[in-house]
């Protein structure tokens, strides 16, 4: 079945530093989805891209969607505490399937 | 909040007791999901439905048992669980084609079996 790979499974880093989590599967998607967890809380969607070579962004936050529609990635601009948790990425096959999603990456963030 | 209701918040349950998680979505979704979370698999799919109908079963251990007995409404059914099966329970749901494509997940159920 299909596979949603996430890497890195955590990483740390100080305020202001940039944070990139990658996003690959083992077959084409339809779309891919990012969500965010805080401590505690449940997973919010945050974004969908849908084409290919796809870039989207809000304010510090600029997502990718590959070429070949296998790989996605989220990238945060001079992080901020307030950007600590823990950030899915989720696919679709097609447009009638079920979402897979990623092992997500954990993010820390020091002041 | 979120569209999507789950009972309990907080269940602590011996390994020989049966509990039922319940979750309740209001947003018109055709398909729901029940996730585990835990330190060790983040997020866990465990079963889906889509129309009412189970489509995916994760190789989950019989002693979860799921039932969506309308498009609304899905629950999980608990028996004689094992300490490892202490973990967040989320539920979430979504439509399967459209424009709203995105999952919307309840706030969980956090499970301790004692």
């Amino acid at each position: 079945g299909q596979q949603v790979m996430q890497i890195p499974q955590y990483q740390h880093v100080q305020e202001g530093e940039d944070f990139t989590t990658y996003c690959n599967s083992s077959t084409t998607l339809s779309n891919i989805q990012w969500y965010k967890q805080r401590p505690g809380g449940h997973p919010v969607f945050l974004i969908q891209l849908v084409k290919s070579g796809e870039v989207k962004k809000q304010k510090r936050l600029t997502f990718q969607f590959g070429e070949a529609k296998k790989n996605s990635s989220l990238h945060i601009t001079a992080t901020q505490t307030t950007d600590v948790g823990t950030y899915f990425c989720a696919g679709r096959s097609s447009g009638y399937s079920t979402l897979t999603f990623g092992k997500g990456t954990m993010l820390l963030v020091s002041p | 909040e979120t569209g999507v209701t789950q009972t309990p918040r907080h269940l602590v349950m011996g390994m020989t007791n049966k509990k039922s998680l319940k979750c309740e979505q209001h947003l018109g979704h055709n398909a729901m999901y029940w996730y585990k979370q835990s330190a060790k698999k983040p997020l866990e799919l465990m079963f889906v439905y889509s129309l009412e109908e189970r489509v995916e079963n994760n190789s989950v251990p019989s002693r979860f048992s799921p039932e969506c007995p309308n498009s609304s409404h899905l629950f999980l059914h608990l028996h004689t669980l094992q300490p490892e099966d202490s973990a967040l329970y989320l539920c979430a749901s979504s439509q399967m084609t459209g424009t709203e494509p995105e999952a919307f997940f309840g706030q969980g159920t956090r499970l301790t079996v004692v």
